[in-house]
């Protein structure tokens, strides 16, 4: 039982190179989330997903896409990479919505140059 | 707009000393939780509270939510080195769909 994954765990981009991080849970989890981290700044919430085939934008959504295509997977792109987007990414999910407990991946630290 | 604020942002303290940190709002919350996350590692679940005046304790740490439900505090009792990290409160956002969070208590302890 893994729990959460994320990969990469180390990226580093140059300005306007696109990729995908990928996060997969065993626990059969319905919620997703995408957040970023930065000093500071605590944790906000990117994108998240309450099902199979859903996607809704968090605080900070804007250079991002999500994609759920299967439960256990929940994708995180960016098209186009600017600095402003170097931070670390957590995934996170959860049984319910809300104010239920949520488990963490490992994180991605990603660095655009 | 919900927002957590926690105090203090940087605590540095010796092995063997007690210690507080604060998490404020001017919301109400059906319940609140707290997470440590270590350097590297994403962030784990310590406890959450859910009644007014609750006292959760977890071996020397001693969770408390307000009567209100509008703030929190974590008490650690003869800090050690291992209780070195991130220390975030989040509550559920209004829409219910996430939670929101503090910006965090960075806890160093030194032997």
């Amino acid at each position: 039982n893994a729990g959460v994954t994320q990969t990469p765990k180390f990226r580093v981009l140059k300005t306007g190179q696109s990729m995908t991080l990928l996060c997969a849970q065993d626990m059969n989890h319905e919620y997703m989330y995408w957040y970023r981290q930065d000093p500071g700044m605590g944790l906000r919430l990117i994108h998240y997903s309450v099902g199979e085939g859903t996607t809704a934008k968090g605080e900070v959504p804007d250079g991002y896409n999500v994609s759920r295509l299967k439960k256990q997977n929940f994708l995180l792109g960016l098209e186009s990479a600017a600095p402003s987007q170097t931070s670390v990414y957590f995934c996170a999910s959860s049984y319910l919505a809300g104010g239920n407990t949520q488990y963490f991946g490992p994180g991605t630290r990603l660095t655009v140059l | 707009t919900q927002l957590l604020e926690q105090s203090p942002q940087f605590l540095s303290i010796q092995e063997g000393e007690n210690l507080t940190v604060y998490c404020n709002s001017s919301s109400v919350f059906s319940s609140l939780q707290w997470y440590r996350q270590e350097p590297g590692e994403g962030p784990v679940l310590l406890v959450t509270v859910v009644t007014g005046g609750e006292v959760k304790k977890l071996k020397r740490l001693t969770f408390q939510f307000g009567d209100a439900r509008k703030d929190s505090s974590l008490h650690i009792t003869a800090a050690q080195t291992g209780d070195t990290g991130l220390y975030l409160c989040a509550a559920e956002n209004q829409a219910g769909t996430a939670l929101i969070f503090g910006k965090g208590t960075t806890l160093s302890v030194s032997s």
